[in-house]
């Protein structure tokens, strides 16, 4: 079986401040994919990023950055410099490599509210 | 280019009724799935469509049905609806049937209310 948790319901930062959003994974396949996905209040899933199991290199793409950690099964997600335009609910999710098809396993996502 | 296109957006039920939603995926993508949304249970799969066959299934009860068609547009049908089945559904779509590295892609969901 699956399992993503994300154990912060919710965090409220003050514009620029940086911060840290966790996940946490549970998988007996030994090749996945990881996701991170951003849902705003309008509700469409907007795609982030995808990690292979097998690519430990961390990733920065403009104030977003990603710390996949394989030994403690944990695939953290940092915003630099906030913005309120980052605020929505954020969700990690698996998905096998082979077997399940393109079915996600996600966590229960992470409420971001970056206030002025 | 187009993203996926769900519609109806916004649609209210009694119990007992049945619903049907659609799902237009981003041109090209022939894989489409289903999940739903509900503060309780989060995110849940329902199922996946790939050249109009299912190929893969969630844990929901028979009355969660769908189909997918030529053009891969695919509908999903709820028949008997209850209280409980009142959340936001979201379809996906992506190129291939499923694995591989191609991340799927979500539309703006259809929300649904029973009363």
């Amino acid at each position: 079986a699956q399992k993503v948790t994300q154990a912060q319901t919710e965090i409220s930062v003050v514009e620029k401040e940086d911060v840290t959003l966790d996940c946490v994974y549970e998988t007996r396949d030994t090749t996945y994919y990881l996701f991170w996905y951003k849902q705003p209040p309008s509700g469409e899933l907007v795609f982030l990023i995808r990690r292979n199991s097998f690519d430990e290199q961390n990733e920065i793409s403009g104030r977003y950055s990603w710390n996949f950690q394989k030994s403690t099964s944990s695939f953290n997600f940092t915003i630099t410099a906030s913005q309120v335009v980052d605020s929505a609910v954020y969700f990690c999710a698996l998905r096998p490599v082979t077997g399940g098809g393109n079915k996600l396993t996600f966590g229960t996502g992470t409420q971001l509210k970056v206030e002025l | 280019k187009a993203g996926v296109t769900q519609t109806p957006r916004y649609l209210i039920k009694t119990r007992g009724q049945q619903v049907t939603l659609s799902c237009s995926p981003i041109s090209g993508h022939r894989s489409v799935s289903w999940y739903q949304q509900t503060p309780g249970q989060g995110l849940q799969f329902l199922f996946e469509y790939f050249s109009e066959t299912q190929r893969n299934k969630g844990n929901f009860p028979g009355r969660f049905s769908g189909r997918q068609f030529s053009n891969s547009r695919s509908e999903m049908n709820v028949s008997t609806l209850e209280l409980g089945d009142s959340a936001l559904y979201l379809c996906a779509s992506s190129l291939g049937p499923g694995g591989g590295n191609q991340p799927q892609h979500f539309g703006d969901g259809t929300r649904l209310s029973i009363l």
